[in-house]
């Protein structure tokens, strides 16, 4: 599995864009870029994933380098409810899910 | 629907017990996760079934730790003569098949041994 690297903390102004990035210059031409998050007390919570392409959900987008060799999570208006652990993950496929140690975002008023 | 249930969410049991941890996977589901997490720290893998099948035991800290599952639902993990370093949050994923399914997580069973 690729290894990745996130800055382990970062604050965003309520209503402001959270641009979250991760390093992953290991990663292999079949490995996706998954992101997850975990709220406080509660179990992890999906948001995203993308393999080459970048992707927009409902909840954020994911912007992939051409290089792949790095990817950037947006929450294009940050609420006080996206306060969490978010968790960069690169794998071939979701067997084994290793889970680093994340960026705390602090969303404040 | 109905999202990944465990029970029960907290458990207090004195070391040396032996402890089971159930987790309802979300009905179809074929793939169930195990992974653990310590105060303060990330998620640590444990155990993966496809079916009923474990490939990858590889992450159970011990062999006191077993899992099974059984009719491709149900799973339960089973803790032999507890220690205090079991202390954990044992959380329970389960997903589709395939790279494009992502991992639903339950809240977790919170463990304390005393």
């Amino acid at each position: 599995d690729a290894k990745t690297t996130q800055p382990p903390s970062m604050d965003c102004a309520e209503g402001r864009a959270a641009n979250l990035p991760c390093n992953h210059s290991t990663i292999s031409g079949n490995e996706y870029v998954y992101w997850y998050r975990q709220i406080h007390s509660q179990g992890p919570q999906y948001i995203i994933h993308g393999l080459k392409n970048n992707e927009t959900n409902e909840m954020a987008s994911l912007i992939i380098t051409e290089d792949r060799k790095s990817s950037t999570l947006i929450l294009p208006h940050a609420t006080l409810r996206d306060t969490a652990v978010y968790y960069c993950i690169a794998n071939y496929n979701t067997d084994k899910l290793i889970f680093g140690t994340g960026t705390r975002l602090q969303v404040f008023p | 629907g109905a999202g990944v249930s465990q029970s029960p969410s907290n458990k207090v049991t004195e070391k040396g017990k032996d402890v089971e941890l159930r987790c309802d996977p979300i009905s179809g589901h074929t793939a169930l996760y195990w992974y653990r997490q310590s105060l303060g720290q990330g998620l640590e893998f444990l155990i993966y079934f496809q079916g009923n099948s474990a490939p990858d035991k590889s992450g159970l800290p011990s062999d006191r730790f077993s899992a099974e599952r059984t009719g491709g639902s149900v799973s339960t993990l089973t803790i032999q003569r507890t220690q205090q370093e079991d202390s954990a949050v044992y959380l329970c994923a389960s997903s589709a098949s395939g790279p494009s399914f992502p991992l639903h997580f339950g809240n977790g069973t919170r463990l304390t041994v005393t």
